[in-house]
């Protein structure tokens, strides 16, 4: 069974732009979940997706957002870039999205913000 | 941003020894716990998880201990290996969500 995909693997961005980051969950997994992932803060939840709704929100400005389609693949983006943006953005995913489930994460996109 | 606090950033083990990586938490109605390892390149990587209505659970060469009267957390991994070298982290459910700790980097001396 294939892992939890992200696309890309890398990207340079310069402030102001906006960017998408793409994740394709386990097959059968229901739920996808990001996080950003920086030196100085460590793991932080940005959100959850389950069936196409946004289930659950971290403390992220209204910049970034994400969606997720029928077939459970998930996107999130990035308007107007900040230099403090750049991180590793992980996606995981998990069956249902239950609260004592487990995650499995993809390998992330590391963005560079110029 | 939220996190469970990490007792030590860094851990620094001989090849053989067993280790132990420590974590506070801070929120006494979370009741899932688990500890990832995340290797250079890669996504974090499930090892063992514990539920509040237990205070230890094994796994192959690690266990985890739950202490709730003071909210502490410790992965032990006995016979540490090279291929052991990693970040650790812990985490909680509150709130609906996971939260992670700052991490503990490993270091396995040959």
């Amino acid at each position: 069974k294939a892992g939890v995909t992200q696309t890309p693997r890398y990207l340079i961005k310069t402030r102001g732009q906006q960017v998408t980051l793409s994740c394709s969950p386990i097959s059968g997994h229901r739920s996808v979940s990001w996080y950003q992932q920086t030196p100085g803060q460590g793991l932080q939840f940005l959100f959850e997706y389950f069936s196409e709704t946004q289930r659950n929100k971290g403390n992220f400005p209204g910049r970034f957002s994400g969606r997720q389609f029928s077939n459970s693949r998930s996107e999130m983006n990035v308007s107007t870039l900040e230099l403090g943006d750049s991180a590793l953005y992980l996606c995981a995913s998990s069956l249902a999205g239950r609260v004592a489930e487990k995650l499995f994460f993809g390998s992330g996109t590391q963005l560079s913000v110029l | 941003g939220e996190s469970v606090g990490l007792h030590l950033p860094t851990l620094s083990v001989q090849e053989g020894d067993n280790s132990i990586i420590n974590c506070a938490y801070s929120n006494s109605a979370s009741d899932y716990f688990i500890w990832y390892k995340q290797e250079s390149g890669k996504g974090p990587q499930f090892i063992i998880d514990i539920r509040s209505n237990m205070d230890k659970r094994q796994g192959q060469r690690v266990t985890v201990l739950l202490n709730k009267t003071v909210k502490h957390l410790s992965l032990q991994i006995a016979a540490t290996q090279p291929g052991d070298s990693a970040v650790y982290f812990c985490a909680e459910t509150r709130g609906g969500k996971l939260i992670f700790g700052q991490g503990t980097e490993l270091s396995v001396k040959p």
